[in-house]
C-alpha cells in the first residue's frame, strides 16, 4: 500500500503566486524526500528532511515536516512556468523508500 | 557530467520475448534500484542492490530479473515480458542507501503488445 500520499492530486495557479502541496504518511519515518518530475522524464531531488528537523529551505522551496501529523508539505513560493511539473514525497521508513502518486501541478502564465 | 544512464529509452516488444533494460552510473554509488511508474500509482521499486553481488526484490518483483556484477552497472531483465509489464521504467542510484538522495535515470518506456 502507498505510505506517502500527495494532496492535492493536481494544482492549477497563476505565475506568481505560491504552490502548497501536502503528504501524509502512516508510520515513523527516518527521512522525508520531495522530488520533481517533467513530464515523462526522470525524477529530479529537491529536498531531504529528517525525522528530527522541522523546516527547511532550499531557494524558493520550504518543506515543513510535522512528525506528530504524520504530514509534510512543499512550498513554493513566486511560482514560475518552469515549476509546472508532478511533484513526489517519498518516506524512508526502516524497510524501504515508499512513494506517493504526486501532485501536478500547473503554472499559468 | 555526474548521471544515470539507460538505454533503450524506448522499446516495443512482443510478449515472451527477453529484454534488457541497461542502467549504468558514473558515480561510484553503492545503492542502485529499478522502479516502474504507472498512471495513478507513483513510483514501485522493483529490485535494488546495495552493493555488487547484492540484489534483493523490492515490491513488485515478479517477472523481473537483476544482476550486479560490477558496480556501476544494473541491469533489468525481463525474461518473458507481458503485457501488464508496459509501463516506463527508472533507474536511480544513491551513494549509500536508499536514504540518501536518489539520482534518476531518464526513464524506459516499454510497450509490450
Amino acid at each position: 500500500s502507498q505510505q506517502g500520499e500527495e494532496d492535492p492530486q493536481a494544482l492549477s495557479i497563476q505565475e506568481g503566486e505560491n504552490a502548497t502541496m501536502n503528504c501524509s504518511y502512516k508510520t515513523s519515518i527516518n527521512n522525508l524526500q520531495w522530488y520533481r518530475q517533467n513530464s515523462g522524464r526522470g525524477l529530479v531531488h529537491l529536498i531531504l528532511i529528517r525525522s528530527n528537523e522541522r523546516e527547511k529551505h532550499s531557494g524558493r522551496l520550504r518543506v515543513t515536516l510535522d512528525t506528530s501529523k504524520k504530514s509534510s508539505s512543499l512550498l513554493i513560493t513566486a511560482s514560475r512556468a518552469a515549476d509546472t511539473a508532478s511533484y513526489f514525497c517519498a518516506t524512508d521508513s526502516n524497510y524501504q523508500l515508499i512513494w506517493g502518486a504526486g501532485t501536478k501541478l500547473i503554472i499559468k502564465p | 557530467e555526474a548521471q544515470v544512464t539507460q538505454n533503450p529509452r524506448y522499446l516495443i516488444t512482443v510478449t515472451g520475448k527477453k529484454l534488457t533494460v541497461t542502467c549504468s552510473q558514473n558515480m561510484n554509488h553503492e545503492y542502485m534500484s529499478w522502479y516502474r511508474q504507472d498512471p495513478g500509482l507513483g513510483l514501485r521499486q522493483i529490485y535494488y542492490s546495495m552493493n555488487v553481488e547484492v540484489t534483493d526484490k523490492g515490491d513488485v518483483p515478479e517477472g523481473y530479473k537483476v544482476s550486479r556484477k560490477e558496480k556501476r552497472n544494473f541491469p533489468l531483465i525481463l525474461e518473458s515480458p507481458s503485457p501488464n509489464q508496459t509501463s516506463l521504467y527508472f533507474c536511480a542510484s544513491s551513494p549509500r542507501t536508499r536514504s540518501y538522495e536518489q539520482y534518476f535515470g531518464p526513464g524506459t518506456r516499454l510497450t509490450v503488445t
